[in-house]
């Protein structure tokens, strides 16, 4: 595997259910993102950890969970969501998390909450 | 807040035909990245830029940083179907790291 990647690509969530997405990034980085992507909205920053400490959380609800055991691994926790965080979850990476480096993104996980 | 505005939202083009798009800001940015993003998948680097005037090209597409910092803009030569897509711009001001991403530019290439 090479690049950036997730699992699952779709997931479909009653609002009582608990799942978790999975990223993993085979680019020695040391820094990770969760972003939200909603129709006709820009890109929205969730999480962003560098070296497996969580180093910004732009006021997400708390129904929303991330957890970084390493560097290469990034996981988001959800439960009892609503069907307005019906959207897709994007996972990135990069060298660092400070300064001007690139960000590099997965495919995305397409979530639909019924 | 910070905001990029990034246009046109939208092109319909003919097969063969130059693109162009933009993303202005009235603040300053630092790094300017432009992404393209495929119907299903996450987006991918096309071209990072780093230096005001700054002029860089990836095969047919070249992708300026505006002397003013507060702009970037993207150019397409010579479009092709699978150049069909949304593109993004994304700029990072200071050192902070977090990127801030336009809305997108769907474009769509008629054969």
């Amino acid at each position: 595997e090479t690049g950036v990647t997730q699992t699952p690509r779709h997931l479909v969530m009653g609002m009582t259910n608990k799942k978790s997405l999975k990223c993993e990034q085979h680019l020695g980085h040391n820094a990770m993102y969760w972003y939200k992507q909603s129709a006709k909205k820009p890109l929205e920053l969730m999480f962003v950890y560098s070296l497996e400490e969580r180093v910004e959380n732009n006021s997400v609800p708390s129904r929303f969970s991330p957890e970084c055991p390493n560097s290469s691994h990034l996981f988001l926790h959800l439960h009892t969501l609503q069907p307005e965080d019906s959207a897709l979850y994007l996972c990135a990476s990069s060298q660092e998390a400070r300064g001007p480096y690139e960000q590099y993104f997965g495919p995305g996980t397409r979530l639909t909450v019924t | 807040g910070q905001q990029l505005n990034q246009s046109p939202q939208s092109m319909f083009i003919q097969e063969g035909e130059d693109v162009s798009m933009n993303c202005t800001s009235s603040s300053i940015f630092n790094t300017w990245l432009w992404y393209k993003q495929d119907p299903g998948e996450g987006p991918v680097l096309l071209i990072a830029l780093y230096k005001a005037g700054e002029l860089t090209s990836n095969g047919r597409l070249t992708a300026q940083f505006g002397i003013t910092r507060k702009d970037s803009f993207l150019n397409i030569s010579a479009s092709i179907p699978s150049d069909v897509g949304i593109y993004f711009c994304a700029g990072l001001r200071g050192s902070q790291g977090n990127l801030i991403f336009g809305k997108g530019t769907k474009l769509s290439v008629k054969p």
